[in-house]
């Protein structure tokens, strides 16, 4: 079966970059009706959607959706020659601290139908500090 | 934006008992909804999507209901390893949004 495996720096110093990558096993990031999702959570604020890609085969390319809030110093990426996706957080604070989670969000053919994420990695816990 | 407030924050419940859990919406969102359980030191994990439809693997004893603005998540008779954290999660083509949660603890 599918699974997730996030990986990255444990602490990032404030104004940095943060980036994660989250490598896929068991199945692959170019194909099939997926969308290749970042979610964080703290105590505080709960989970939080970061945002998706999805790779389509068909184009040889990528398309991305963000949170509204995240979206000027997020980027989600995918390299389909390593099966993995990334996330970079620009210009971090001690508020970008928290638990992050890839996870696989599943669809109907067409995108017509959410089936909702249904494969989690185990998350990484990232603390932003000098 | 779309708010999800779920409630109770924390629900006591005897093993074998029944538990309802709810969630609301700040508009309209048909069944786009989701639930998920977490467990400390996990991942959350797929309960239900389409606001009723069982994912796969998951017990019969947890149902989804309801459209529009509210929603209920309901164990039919709680077992040990259902107490955890329980989250709704609304969705539309341009975000996700996750509820606060609820903690299902023992009574």
């Amino acid at each position: 079966q599918v699974q997730l495996q996030e990986s990255g720096p444990g602490l990032v110093k404030p104004s940095e970059t943060l980036s994660l990558t989250c490598t896929v096993s068991g199945g692959s990031v170019s194909s099939g009706n997926y969308y290749w999702t970042w979610i964080r959570q703290t105590p505080g604020k709960g989970l939080e959607w970061i945002g998706y890609i999805h790779y389509n085969a068909n184009a040889y390319s990528a398309s991305t959706t963000y949170n509204p809030s995240l979206k000027s110093r997020v980027t989600i990426s995918v390299d389909t020659s390593k099966n993995l996706f990334s996330l970079k957080v620009n210009s971090v604070t001690a508020a970008d601290t928290a638990m992050y989670y890839c996870a696989r969000e599943a669809h109907s053919s067409q995108f017509y139908y959410n089936y909702g994420m249904d494969v989690w990695g185990q998350g990484t816990t990232v603390t932003v500090s000098s | 934006e779309i708010v999800m407030t779920q409630s109770p924050a924390t629900l006591s419940v005897s093993p074998g008992e029944r538990a309802t859990l709810s969630c609301r919406a700040s508009q309209s969102i048909s069944n786009n909804l989701v639930w998920y359980q977490q467990k400390p030191g996990q991942a959350p994990r797929l309960l239900i999507y389409g606001a009723s439809t069982r994912a796969t693997g998951i017990p019969t004893r947890f149902s989804g209901s309801g459209s529009g603005t509210e929603f209920t998540l309901t164990i039919s008779r709680l077992q040990s390893e259902d107490f955890a954290v329980y989250y709704c999660q609304h969705y539309d083509n341009w975000s996700r949004t996750f509820g606060q949660g609820t903690k299902v603890e023992v009574k």
